[in-house]
């Protein structure tokens, strides 16, 4: 089955406690996105990736990091959360071509205390 | 940034009224996609507009892409409380690779 699948789906975790977000597609697509969403502010780009070692930030960057080493995965990684990186989180790909539809994981829910 | 604004932000209606959201934006844009997010559940394309003055049907949506191509909007007749649910345009930012969603419509029906 098509899919993007995130890890973990639900997690709690305290300030500075680096933790990663993964995101793994199994539909070969070149293009991968991670997406915030908050309440009254909608769906916000954090990093995009046009292909395998291929990024480029968003509108909300800071504080993440991102890294594409295989087509296949793109990890979100929080090197120190922080409580207003409290959200949940999007990653979504899309196949080559003007410029398709994006599918999207199932979502990932952060709180940071 | 989000270059697209969507109203209205929240519509509560009654089950088996009309609804309309609309995605306003200050340029002109390549192209105009729908999504539908359950309560609960990840964002789901619905459609692709490319053409000026286009409208296209789904079932009980209609989608429009304004002649300027400014604009859209997305219209269900007679509402289900299947159709509950956020809303949102996306449109293809400048470099032609990221998506920005507008901030969404939320539909509440009620039986």
């Amino acid at each position: 089955e098509a899919q993007v699948t995130q890890n973990p789906r639900y997690l709690i975790t305290v300030t500075g406690k680096k933790l990663t977000v993964t995101c793994s597609q199994n539909m070969n697509h070149e293009y991968m996105s991670w997406y915030r969403q908050d309440p009254g502010l909608g769906l916000r780009q954090i990093y995009y990736s046009m292909n395998v070692e291929v990024t480029d930030k968003g509108d909300v960057p800071e504080g993440y990091k991102v890294s594409r080493k295989e087509k296949r995965n793109f990890p979100l990684i929080l090197e120190s959360p922080s409580p207003n990186q409290t959200s949940l989180y999007f990653c979504a790909s899309r196949p080559p071509g003007f410029p398709g539809e994006l599918f999207f994981g199932e979502g990932s829910r952060l709180t940071v205390l | 940034g989000q270059q697209v604004m969507q109203i209205p932000q929240y519509q509560h209606v009654q089950e088996g009224e009309d609804f309309t959201t609309y995605c306003n934006s200050s340029t002109t844009l390549s192209n105009i996609q729908w999504y539908k997010q359950r309560p609960g559940g990840h964002p789901v394309f619905l459609i692709q507009l490319v053409k000026s003055g286009e409208v296209k049907k789904q079932k009980r949506l209609t989608f429009q892409f304004g002649e300027a191509k400014k604009n859209s909007s997305l219209h269900i007749t007679a509402t289900q409380t299947t159709d509950v649910g956020t809303y949102f345009c996306a449109e293809l930012d400048n470099s032609g690779y990221a998506l920005n969603f507008g901030k969404g419509t939320s539909l509440l029906v009620t039986p």
